[in-house]
């Protein structure tokens, strides 16, 4: 069965410092891959999508970055974090537009 | 931008009531999907109604789709203290396997 790791579940790091997050898919080949922010009690903003290695797709200009450096990988990135980056981070899989999406459990960034 | 928008806002009921929402979205689709999170969790998916369908169930749970009006609506039916949660509906943009998500409803159900 397949299967969606993110970690980690919460983090707080501090204004300027660098941001790697992570997920991985298990179970399953060239999945479309997601990575979605959402703000306290609001809905999901989608911020970057992949239909294959090394194919980003940018919704949000912003200060972070995605990168997809093997199948079933995605890592959300910024060299340096703002205040307004924090949020709950989010990464889902689908096999395609026509199932629906799987999400990881997310992660609590803070920024000090 | 959004896509879907979820009516009402929030809704409090007390066990064993029926838990009704909405969700109107702007632009034609593929399918239309209604995801469940619980508060700080990941989000679930609970049901897909293809544009092609009008009404589709799972269990409790009962949703109906109007491509003329671009409306769907989520029934819970006798709820429970553990359907509290958040519920979202979400789109799909075309043919770009992007799902767009709504506001959500937030469901509370009282014991």
């Amino acid at each position: 069965s397949q299967t969606i790791h993110q970690w980690p579940a919460t983090l707080v790091q501090p204004v300027g410092s660098p941001l790697s997050l992570e997920c991985t898919v298990e179970g399953t080949s060239n999945p479309n891959l997601y990575w979605y922010r959402q703000a306290a009690g609001r809905g999901l903003q989608l911020l970057f999508y992949s239909v294959g290695i090394g194919q980003i797709s940018s919704e949000v200009p912003q200060n972070l970055s995605a990168s997809r450096p093997q199948d079933r990988q995605f890592i959300l990135s910024s060299k340096k974090l703002l205040l307004s980056d924090s949020s709950f981070y989010l990464c889902a899989w689908s096999e395609t537009q026509f199932y629906g999406y799987t999400f990881g459990s997310g992660t609590r960034l803070t920024v000090v | 931008s959004q896509q879907g928008e979820e009516d009402p806002q929030a809704l409090s009921i007390q066990e064993g009531e029926n838990a009704t929402m909405n969700c109107s979205y702007k632009t034609s689709i593929n399918n239309l999907q209604w995801y469940r999170q619980n508060s700080g969790r990941g989000l679930v998916h609970l049901i897909l109604i293809r544009s092609n369908e009008r009404e589709k169930h799972s269990g409790r749970l009962r949703v109906t789709l109007d491509t003329s009006k671009k409306s769907s609506s989520l029934l819970i039916t006798a709820s429970r203290a553990a359907d509290t949660a958040s519920y979202f509906c979400a789109t799909d943009a075309g043919n770009t396997g992007k799902l767009i998500f709504g506001q959500g409803t937030t469901l509370q159900v009282k014991p």
